[in-house]
């Protein structure tokens, strides 16, 4: 079982670009949820996709965007980025709502 | 809402030595709690999960936590710290109820240093 797989693991981004972060959660795992970890701190719920619909939302501004697929992958799409969007993106799977299993991340950097 | 805490950012142990981990939470509703280790440049291991069962649970590595309802903790123990232990440990919360369901709390974390 591969887990849950994250692409790609390290992103260079310019101020004011656009930036796609996918997941693929772990085999059985119809919930994917994204947070984002700042250096330093601990990780930030962003949002959680189940049945391709959001379910749940954090405290992100609506430059943060997601969508699930039928076969319940998932992309994380920031707009507009901000140097303060730099960090370590993680998705996480579950098979039930509360269970997780995170992925190893990708490491964006915006200049 | 829910909120986590955990006391000391950084904490410096012996190889062999106890591991103890302090984590207090706050919920308006039954928890679920749980810890994670991170390692450098690494996504997040689950340690250990306690979902209302028994109090004390055991998770890989060696590492347990007890819940305590009474003082709002999930502190987390190794008897006999190794050096591979070094990373460090998130405690988080969620619940299956109200409108945080299924979101992870995260505390900020406390970084493991183990000394030889």
């Amino acid at each position: 079982d591969a887990g849950v797989t994250q692409s790609p693991t390290h992103l260079i981004k310019t101020r004011g670009q656009q930036v796609t972060l996918r997941c693929s959660p772990k085999s059985g795992h119809d919930t994917v949820s994204w947070y984002q970890q700042a250096l330093g701190q601990g990780p930030q719920f962003i949002f959680q996709y189940y049945e391709e619909e959001e379910r749940q939302r954090g405290n992100f501004p609506d430059r943060f965007s997601g969508h699930q697929f039928p076969n319940y992958s998932s992309e994380l799409n920031v707009n507009a980025l901000l140097l303060g969007d730099s960090a370590l993106y993680l998705c996480a799977s579950s098979p039930d709502g509360y269970g997780y299993t995170f992925g190893s991340g990708t490491r964006l950097t915006v200049v | 809402a829910q909120s986590v805490t955990q006391l000391g950012s950084h904490v410096s142990v012996s190889e062999g030595a106890l591991v103890l981990l302090r984590c207090n939470y706050s919920s308006s509703v039954p928890p679920y709690l749980f810890w994670y280790v991170q390692y450098p440049n690494q996504g997040l291991q689950l340690l250990l999960k306690y979902t209302s069962a028994a109090t004390l649970v055991k998770g890989i590595n060696g590492f347990e936590a007890e819940f305590k309802k009474s003082e709002t903790s999930f502190h987390l123990t190794k008897p006999s710290a190794h050096m591979s232990d070094a990373a460090e440990y998130f405690c988080a919360v969620t619940t299956l109820g109200g409108g945080s369901q299924g979101n992870l709390i995260f505390g900020k974390g406390t970084k493991l240093s183990v000394k030889p």
